[in-house]
């Protein structure tokens, strides 16, 4: 149980493209899922915390209108890099929370490449 | 803003060794997770420890709260090269930071056969 996905896995995209990367969770509802960026051999840095139904909320120093969040169904989160840069170049996460101890369960990641 | 400190950084041991891995705050935690991520996946939930001074074993890996629930600390036995991995401690919190994760910076382990 507590399985959740990532699409796609990797992805290249020219510098000035959107790129969509969708979370899922595959065997049970999340109301609250999470979007992390991560660079090599680095810990995972928080972006947003996506709310089913409402608006995400951002960390500080996150752009909300270049990384755009949307959760309109309880499995399912999607992030949008807007306009993308070679900057915007990073592992993406997404997780998941469910279980009573605010356990968090992670997607694969994304791979994203911007040339 | 809640700080983990996770340590060692880096950790390069043989086979067969033992080791352990500590994060600490300064901060109260509801709950704390401990994951390990391979390259290119994300992380997976090996534990999560609730209760003040709660010990956990999970085969060769053993976790412990500490009685404040502010620490945490992995300690692996006999590490094996299929251990090699970024281990991460998350702390949980409630009030405005509810469901949200505290991370560690990460411990590399490389178990070498």
């Amino acid at each position: 149980g507590a399985v959740v996905s990532q699409h796609p896995s990797w992805v290249i995209c020219k510098s000035g493209t959107s790129v969509k990367i969708e979370c899922r969770s595959l065997d049970f509802q999340a109301t609250t899922m999470f979007w992390y960026r991560q660079f090599p051999k680095q810990s995972l840095m928080l972006m947003a915390t996506s709310n089913e139904g409402s608006k995400a909320t951002y960390e500080q120093g996150v752009e909300k209108d270049k990384f755009l969040i949307n959760h309109a169904s309880l499995t399912l989160s999607t992030l949008t890099v807007t306009s993308a840069h070679p900057e915007d170049s990073s592992f993406y996460i997404c997780s998941a929370r469910h279980g009573g101890f605010n356990e968090q369960f992670f997607g694969p990641g994304t791979r994203l490449t911007v040339l | 803003t809640q700080l983990l400190e996770q340590s060692p950084q880096f950790l390069s041991i043989q086979e067969g060794e033992n080791l352990t891995v500590y994060c600490n705050s300064s901060s109260v935690f509801s709950s704390l997770q401990w994951y390990r991520q391979e390259p290119g996946e994300g992380p997976v939930l090996l534990v999560t420890v609730v209760t003040g001074g709660e010990v956990k074993k999970l085969k060769r890996l053993t976790f412990q709260f500490g009685d404040a629930r502010k620490d945490s600390s992995l300690h692996i036995t006999a590490a094996q090269p299929g251990d090699t991995g970024l281990y991460l401690c998350a702390g949980a919190s409630g009030g405005t930071s509810y469901g949200k994760l505290t991370f560690g910076q990460g411990t590399i382990l490389t178990v070498h056969p």
